[in-house]
């Protein structure tokens, strides 16, 4: 099983500020690694494909860079509505599709 | 637009059953496989298992199998989840997820979760 690590837990950023989350792999997941957001109650939504293409009407201050074992996330100034949680997941090797366990983006 | 919108929350004894259901719009149903995700109370995000919608065969992850069944209706584009001899430790929002057509591991689109509470 492919162990997905995500550092910081928790990402104390203030409003237009950048933030910068990191995601490692245990072994190569080549380019195959989604970044979701989740709000508080709400259901995950894909953010980032392929490590590095953003989906469908995702706003353009989220990038994802990264490929192999080594990813990150970056929103480049963060709005109000961007506080949440975010979770990498690799699509590369399977059983089973794996996630790292978030980091909580929040308002310092 | 693509809608999977499931069933509403449950409270179950524990040993009891719940079937937690998920229905597809927007899109050819059979074309794209339904995965479960499992979200404990405060927890993170676990992937359980996806079933083909095409032919029906589900895989379970570790952990999922035996007491967690997924099953299909193709005649009303409906996923469903199916947990017996329910415990405590089940106790998690489900959701359901659809399989992108190119990369079945990538969840493009997610149902809005189903809160599942055992509880004596």
């Amino acid at each position: 099983e492919i162990v997905m690590t995500q550092s910081p837990a928790t990402l104390s950023v203030s409003p237009g500020e950048r933030a910068t989350l990191s995601c490692r792999a245990s072994e190569s997941v080549s380019s195959n690694l989604a970044w979701y957001q989740q709000k508080p109650g709400q259901a995950p939504r894909l953010l980032i494909y392929g490590a590095s293409s953003r989906a469908t009407g995702i706003p353009a201050r989220f990038s994802g860079s990264g490929s192999g074992t080594e990813f990150t996330l970056t929103i480049s100034s963060l709005q109000s509505e961007d506080f949440a949680v975010y979770y990498c997941q690799q699509y590369n090797n399977w059983p089973p599709w794996t996630f790292g366990q978030g980091t909580k983006v929040e308002v310092k | 637009q693509v809608q999977l919108v499931q069933s509403g929350s449950e409270l179950k004894k524990p040993g009891a059953s719940v079937k937690v259901s998920c229905k597809a719009s927007g899109y050819i149903f059979t074309s794209y496989a339904i995965n479960w995700v499992r979200q404990a109370p405060g927890q993170g995000l676990e992937w359980m298992g996806w079933i083909n919608t095409n032919t029906g065969n589900p895989t379970s992850a570790q952990g999922f199998t035996g007491r967690f069944v997924f099953s299909l209706d193709k005649s009303v584009s409906t996923a469903y989840l199916q947990i017996s001899s329910l415990k405590a430790a089940d106790t998690a929002v489900y959701y359901c997820a659809r399989g992108n057509i190119a990369a079945a591991g990538l969840f493009d689109y997610w149902g809005q979760g189903a809160l599942v509470t055992v509880s004596s």
